[in-house]
């Protein structure tokens, strides 16, 4: 079957750094996202890795291992805003989106 | 770039009504739209992928007659959900993806269903 697995909770500090891991095991590997979702709404868009290494976008990077089936999201600087819930997905070979249950990511002052 | 609105925002209904949600991409064609419903707490479940022109595919356990869909445009696809009932309560989201798979999916904003 298809499996994605990611943490259910994580608390971090304000101004502290935390990586969210995401492993998988799809039929196929066609890309891998990740999405923020706050509370009562719907997600947004972070990263895409479709290659191995590190993808940076100003305070959030994102890195793939194929080989490994391993993802992950880096948060710098974490801002209070950044309390959401933070989703893997990825792009099996019939270009299927295989979603992770998220972790939701507390931070605290 | 890549908005996607869905309207409306917010809907209460009687039972046993219908109910009919717009999915639109503004600033980008849609060739593959997709409905997902998430209940508080849980994970997105997808519901249904619609390609532009043909018939929706239903995941697992949804009913088709039940939730009906139309992508008659590639910037348009509705979600009509037919005989409402309170257990159809949740948070209905769609997303859109351009031309090729291998593109991002974004989200609309959510509908939020209530159905007394």
């Amino acid at each position: 079957g298809q499996n994605i697995d990611q943490p259910t909770e994580m608390t971090a500090t304000e101004g502290a750094i935390v990586q969210i891991n995401c492993t998988y095991q799809t039929s196929g590997f066609n890309g891998l996202f990740w999405y923020q979702q706050h509370a009562g709404e719907a997600p947004t868009f972070l990263s895409y890795n479709v290659l191995d290494g590190l993808e940076e976008k100003g305070r959030f990077s994102s890195f793939l291992s194929r080989s490994k089936g391993y993802s992950y999201l880096l948060l710098k600087e974490l801002q209070m805003k950044d309390s959401a819930s933070y989703l893997c997905a990825v792009t099996d070979s019939n270009y299927q989106l295989i979603w992770g249950a998220g972790t939701k990511l507390i931070i605290k002052p | 770039g890549a908005v996607v609105s869905q309207h409306p925002s917010w809907v209460i209904c009687k039972s046993g009504t219908s109910v009919k949600i717009e999915c639109r991409s503004l600033d980008f064609q849609a060739t593959t739209m997709f409905w997902y419903r998430q209940f508080p707490k849980q994970s997105l479940m997808l519901m249904a992928t619609s390609n532009e022109g043909s018939k929706a595919t239903y995941e697992q356990g949804v009913e088709k007659d039940k939730f009906l869909i139309n992508h008659a445009s590639l910037t348009l696809s509705t979600l009509t959900v037919t005989s409402a009932h309170p257990e159809d309560s949740s948070f209905y989201i769609c997303s859109a993806r351009g031309q090729t798979a291998q593109e991002t999916q974004y989200f609309g904003p959510g509908t939020r269903l209530l159905v007394l």
